[in-house]
């Protein structure tokens, strides 16, 4: 079945450029969350949408990150005047449930994410 | 958020079982504890989960102390697929926040 897909894979972005971010999740999946990976290390949380509403944004790292989820589906990750620091590959996560983690749906699906590369 | 500590990397010769530790000695009594892996260029998937019991699936079996504050994955025979990144995660039980860490290198020998 389909699993939760990002575009583009690859954004190659000169400092200062404005970048758009897709994230598809699973079909049905209420819950949606960003992650950032920088090189070697793990992934770290940046925001959290229950359906169209954004509960939790405490992992932006800076006004210049945002995140939308208008109609509770396809969420965009917007990053603005991009800087070198802003180079990682951003992962989109969803879930069935609406927390709970003893309960299988509340298990998380990535998508394989997008390297950003900002020059 | 409980911290975890695991080591950054391990080795394995292929179909042997392997044992990934993890250490989580804050934990809070109902935090479950959460295994996911990371292939090379791919995003985390889901390997197992659990509070206090020992738990098996079809991938791997989790081993959980008595006393929470660390636990094991194993898996039983270690494939080159095996190879990845495993992190260990205590999530709360209303939570949905994941915090991974480093987590642990696996290399599977042929």
């Amino acid at each position: 079945g389909a699993g939760v897909s990002q575009s583009p894979r690859y954004k190659v972005a000169k400092r200062g450029q404005d970048v758009a971010l897709r994230c598809d999740p699973i079909s049905g999946h209420v819950s949606l969350f960003w992650y950032q990976q920088a090189l070697g290390q793990g992934p770290e949380f940046l925001t959290y949408f229950q359906n169209e509403a954004q509960l939790d944004k405490s992992g932006l790292p800076s006004d210049r990150f945002f995140a939308e989820r208008p109609e509770g589906s396809v969420s965009t990750l917007k990053i603005q005047r991009t800087q070198q620091e802003d180079s990682a590959v951003y992962l989109c996560a969803s879930s069935l449930g609406l927390g709970q983690s003893k309960l299988a749906k509340n298990i998380q699906y990535f998508g394989a994410g997008t390297r950003l590369s900002v020059l | 958020d409980a911290k975890t500590t695991q080591p950054n990397s391990m080795e394995s010769n292929e179909e042997e079982p392997v044992h990934l530790p993890c250490n989580h000695s804050t934990i809070s009594g109902t935090d479950y504890i959460h295994w996911y892996r990371q292939l090379p260029s791919q995003g985390p998937e889901y390997v197992i989960h659990g509070l206090t019991s020992n738990v098996n699936n079809r991938m791997a079996s989790l081993a959980i102390a008595e006393d929470r504050k660390s636990s094991t994955l194993i898996l039983h025979r270690a494939t080159l697929r095996d190879a990845a990144v495993y992190y260990c995660i205590p999530i709360p039980n209303t939570g949905n926040q994941f915090y991974f860490g480093t987590g642990t290198s696996l290399t599977v020998i042929p």
